[in-house]
């Protein structure tokens, strides 16, 4: 199984939908979570952390789910400028180490 | 503050050349990161250092060398380049603990 798994998409929505991205991890000692948008041929960029059980930002809320070992992205009210790929990143303490997933790609349609 | 910078940004390399990434953060950040990241593929540890004088490999570290130079400063090198190193790589820094990773804008990498 590997570390962390998300669906590659592209998940293609119109503006002002809701989507939702889950990520899945293999590593329960995993302790924090990380959301990155990465646009194309740039770097990723911090959307979100994730301490607890969740976090709300805006349009953006990450739900974490420690027993089945998933954290979850939700987008409500998507812009065109959504548009990007969206990097799960959970982080074992002790560790000095990211794991990323290979990302979810959202496309954001006019 | 720029944050984190590399350079160059983009390079062309003869196999068998060598060659030396450059990163440096001005937020003084005890740790830095390299990355490579592949199409298809999450970001990959190559290196990274957890604090001024010290480095420790990380998932995919083989035909890499990294020095520490100083507290903002965090180099990688290529002693022999092959068209398998061909990619993006990224430096990032953090402070302590589960912080967040800031990353540089990348440097595109092509070994012909």
């Amino acid at each position: 199984r590997k570390e962390v798994e998300q669906d590659p998409g592209p998940f293609n929505v119109p503006e002002g939908a809701t989507v939702a991205f889950n990520c899945t991890y293999s590593n329960s000692a995993s302790q924090s979570f990380f959301w990155y948008r990465q646009d194309c041929r740039k770097e990723p960029k911090l959307l979100m952390s994730v301490y607890s059980s969740g976090n709300e930002d805006g349009r953006f809320t990450a739900q974490l789910n420690r027993a089945s070992q998933y954290i979850s992205l939700l987008i409500r009210d998507s812009k065109l400028s959504d548009s990007a790929t969206y990097l799960c990143v959970p982080f074992t303490s002790g560790t000095y180490k990211y794991i990323f997933g290979t990302g979810t790609r959202l496309k954001v349609l006019a | 503050n720029a944050g984190v910078t590399q350079t160059p940004k983009f390079q062309v390399l003869k196999t068998g050349q060598s060659m030396t990434l450059q990163c440096a953060q001005d937020m003084n950040h005890n740790s830095m990161y390299w990355y490579r990241q592949d199409p298809g593929m999450g970001l990959r540890l190559i290196y990274y250092s957890a604090s001024e004088g010290t480095t420790d490999k990380g998932e995919v570290p083989n035909g890499y060398n990294v020095s520490r130079l100083n507290k903002r400063e965090f180099s990688l090198r290529l002693e022999s380049a092959a068209p398998s190193q061909t990619s993006v790589y990224f430096c990032a820094s953090k402070e302590k603990g589960p912080d967040t990773q800031y990353f540089g804008p990348g440097t595109r990498l092509t070994v012909l």
